[in-house]
C-alpha cells in the first residue's frame, strides 16, 4: 500500500451542489496532486499543491479549487457540480514536485 | 490529437504469451516516462519508470525512444494476474510534476 488515503470512498451529489474531497499524503511527502478520471479515460491533472501553495494547474475551471494544510494533507473542492463532474478523483503524493507520484484509492463521485 | 496516445485494446492473450504495448507522445519537452498499472475500479500503481537505455524488471521490459517519441512495454510469460489496464504516462519538464496519462491499454490474459 502507498500510505495515501482519501475520503470519502463514494459520494452522490446533485447538480449545483458543492463537494469537498480529502487526501492524506504518505508520511514524509510534501506534495499532493489531484487528478480526475472519467470512465474509460486516463486520469487528467487538475492541480498540484506544494508546501501549501498551488504549484501548477490543468485545464479545469475555477470552480475546482484546493487547499493544502501544514501537515501536507489536502482538499479538493468543487462548486456548482455538473453531471460531467461524475468521475473517480485521485490524489497522489510525492516527496517533491518532480518525484514519483503514489496514488490513493480515489473518491468515486456521482452527480445526478 | 491527444498528447499521449495508446491503443486501447483490449488485448486478449493466452497465459504464457508475450505481449507488447506501444505509446507515443507529442511533447518533445517531456522529461520523465512511466508505465502505471490500473486494476478495475482501483487506483493506478507504478509499474516501472522508463529510461532511454531501457530497463527490465522480471518479466517486464520498458523502452524509450526519444527521437521517435515512442515508449513500449513488453510482458513476457503472461500470467492471469497481469490482466489490467496499462497506462502510459509522461511527465513534463519544469517545476510542476504534472503527469499526462494515455487512455490506457486493457490486457486480458486467458487460461
Amino acid at each position: 500500500e502507498t500510505g495515501v488515503t482519501q475520503s470519502p470512498t463514494h459520494l452522490i451529489k446533485t447538480r449545483g451542489q458543492q463537494v469537498t474531497l480529502r487526501c492524506s499524503s504518505q508520511s514524509g511527502h510534501n506534495t499532493v496532486s489531484w487528478y480526475q478520471q472519467a470512465l474509460g479515460q486516463g486520469p487528467q491533472f487538475i492541480f498540484q499543491y506544494y508546501r501549501e501553495e498551488e504549484n501548477g494547474r490543468g485545464n479545469f475551471p475555477p470552480r475546482f479549487s484546493g487547499l493544502q494544510f501544514p501537515n501536507y494533507s489536502s482538499e479538493l473542492n468543487v462548486n456548482a457540480l455538473e453531471l460531467d463532474d461524475s468521475a473517480l478523483y485521485l490524489c497522489a503524493s510525492s516527496l517533491f514536485t518532480q518525484e514519483t507520484q503514489y496514488f490513493g484509492p480515489g473518491t468515486r463521485l456521482l452527480v445526478l | 490529437r491527444k498528447e499521449v496516445e495508446q491503443d486501447p485494446g483490449p488485448f486478449n492473450v493466452p497465459e504464457g504469451a508475450t505481449v507488447a504495448f506501444n505509446c507515443t507522445y507529442s511533447n518533445s519537452a517531456s522529461q520523465s516516462f512511466f508505465w502505471y498499472r490500473q486494476d478495475c475500479r482501483k487506483e493506478p500503481k507504478l509499474l516501472m519508470s522508463v529510461y532511454s537505455s531501457g530497463n527490465e524488471d522480471g518479466r517486464f521490459t520498458a523502452q524509450l525512444n526519444r527521437a521517435s517519441q515512442y515508449i513500449s512495454l513488453l510482458i513476457r510469460d503472461s500470467k492471469l494476474s497481469d490482466s489490467a489496464t496499462y497506462l502510459c504516462v509522461v511527465g513534463r519538464s519544469g517545476n510542476t510534476g504534472k503527469l499526462i496519462f494515455g487512455q490506457g491499454t486493457t490486457l486480458q490474459v486467458k487460461p
